[in-house]
């Protein structure tokens, strides 16, 4: 079963506006979240990420906003751009058993000029 | 660095045909992984290795081996390809201890017909 669901599948935001994309877990025991992007025929780079001991971490234009009760996390991209559009991956894994990344199936964003 | 590299980048198998998907770090990092990567399915780990002589599966390991004899290479194996293996396969690599960054290659599309 998928371990960690994501949604929406697809966003279109425009320029300046707020991108949120939602992630959802089961595992208790995961205790690290990154996030990952990936443009189109590329590998997924690191993004942002966060351990359960904080509710929110910032880079930049970059959000992630943890809620460790509902088991859930968010990715927020404050004024969105053109060059944001991507395909947006969040993943979850216990740090403990090597790393085994559990991934989301992923949100095409679109950034409208 | 060249960081994490894969050969081929495009590949063509008959049904039955075998061939090894390279992957190799010049990062010094301890972990190595391979997924494979399907429209809307997110990216599912095959197998990974925390070390050079061990090896464990993923979530869809079938169809698939590997080896690591090196810390910098962890080919994948496919044996008797088939048409589900049809896919995007990313190779990734990350250190031991923090930060758990995975770090990947630019991917490997393979199709079987």
């Amino acid at each position: 079963q998928q371990q960690v669901k994501q949604s929406p599948q697809s966003l279109i935001v425009q320029k300046g506006g707020i991108s949120i994309i939602n992630c959802a877990y089961e595992n208790t025991a995961f205790d690290y979240f990154p996030w990952y992007q990936q443009f189109p025929g590329k590998g997924p780079a690191l993004l942002i990420a966060i351990r359960p001991d904080v509710s929110e971490k910032k880079e930049g234009r970059f959000t992630i906003s943890f809620n460790k009760s509902a088991k859930q996390f968010s990715l927020h991209i404050m004024d969105s751009q053109p060059g944001d559009s991507a395909t947006y991956f969040c993943a979850a894994t216990q740090i403990s058993t090597g790393n085994q990344f559990y991934f989301g199936t992923g949100t095409s964003l679109t950034v409208i000029p | 660095n060249a960081g994490v590299t894969q050969t081929p980048k495009f590949r063509i198998l008959k049904i039955g045909q075998s061939m090894t998907l390279q992957c190799a770090q010049d990062m010094n990092h301890n972990y190595m992984y391979w997924y494979r990567q399907d429209p809307g399915m997110g990216l599912k780990l095959i197998y990974y290795s925390v070390g050079a002589g061990i090896t464990d599966k993923g979530e869809v390991p079938n169809g698939y081996n590997v080896s690591r004899s090196t810390t910098e290479d962890f080919p994948l194996r496919l044996e008797l390809a088939a048409p589900s293996q049809t896919s995007v396969y990313f190779c990734a690599s990350s250190y031991s201890q923090g930060p758990y960054e995975q770090y990947f290659g630019p991917g490997t599309r393979l199709t079987v017909t």
